[in-house]
């Protein structure tokens, strides 16, 4: 149980061009995500929370302009990465809190954007 | 100070050997921990999850708590080169706080 869905896996766009990443909750309802961004070898970096309903909350130095959030319905969040450039290049991760201290959050898959 | 710490690593042990793997924190109102796992180009999973003081068991791993001293542990029994990745240790209080975790080796 528990299992949040990333998609693309894998994405490259051209320089200037924007990119969407969905993240759905599948089997629980998630009133909050979380969006990270991890380059290689560095550990995860909060970037923003996605709460339903409402607007994100972003981590400071995170800009809410490039990095759209839309927290729609209880099952999904997207992440629109705006006029992308190189430096954007990243695995994005999305998160949720399953409701429970067993399982903690639970991770989608990753997604892979490389800019050229 | 962050609020939870790890030794970044790496670290390297022989197969079949007992992988330790430390973690400590400074918020004293987190109420549950976890250890997840992240290969290489791959998204966190999670192993183990505790939130009572003492020792929790699952197969190969023991996850260890003692809040006196605001200190997480995993123990990987009989590690496998399948074991070789980083592990991340995090606590939650209203939100989950991640270590930046411990890179682990397994040499066959």
């Amino acid at each position: 149980g528990a299992v949040v869905s990333q998609h693309p896996s894998r994405v490259i766009c051209k320089s200037g061009t924007s990119v969407k990443i969905e993240c759905r909750s599948l089997d629980f309802q998630a009133t909050t995500m979380f969006w990270y961004r991890q380059f290689p070898k560095q550990s995860l970096m909060l970037m923003a929370t996605s709460n339903e309903g409402s607007k994100a909350t972003y981590e400071q130095g995170v800009e809410k302009d490039k990095f759209l959030i839309n927290h729609a319905s209880l099952t999904l969040s997207t992440l629109t990465v705006t006029s992308a450039h190189p430096e954007d290049s990243s695995f994005y991760i999305c998160s949720a809190w399953t409701g429970t201290f067993n399982y903690g959050y639970t991770f989608g898959s990753g997604t892979r954007l490389t800019v050229v | 100070q962050k609020e939870v710490e790890q030794n970044s690593g790496p670290l390297s042990v022989p197969e079949g050997a007992i992988a330790s793997l430390n973690c400590t924190y400074s918020d004293r109102g987190s109420q549950s921990f976890f250890w997840y796992r992240q290969y290489s180009g791959k998204s966190p999973e999670l192993i183990m999850s505790i939130y009572s003081n003492g020792d929790k068991e699952d197969g190969r791993f023991t996850a260890q708590l003692n809040k006196a001293s605001q200190y997480v542990s995993l123990l990987i029994r009989d590690s496998q080169p399948s074991d070789s990745a980083t592990y991340l240790c995090a606590g939650y209080n209203n939100d989950m706080r991640f270590g930046a975790g411990t890179r682990l080796t397994v040499k066959p």
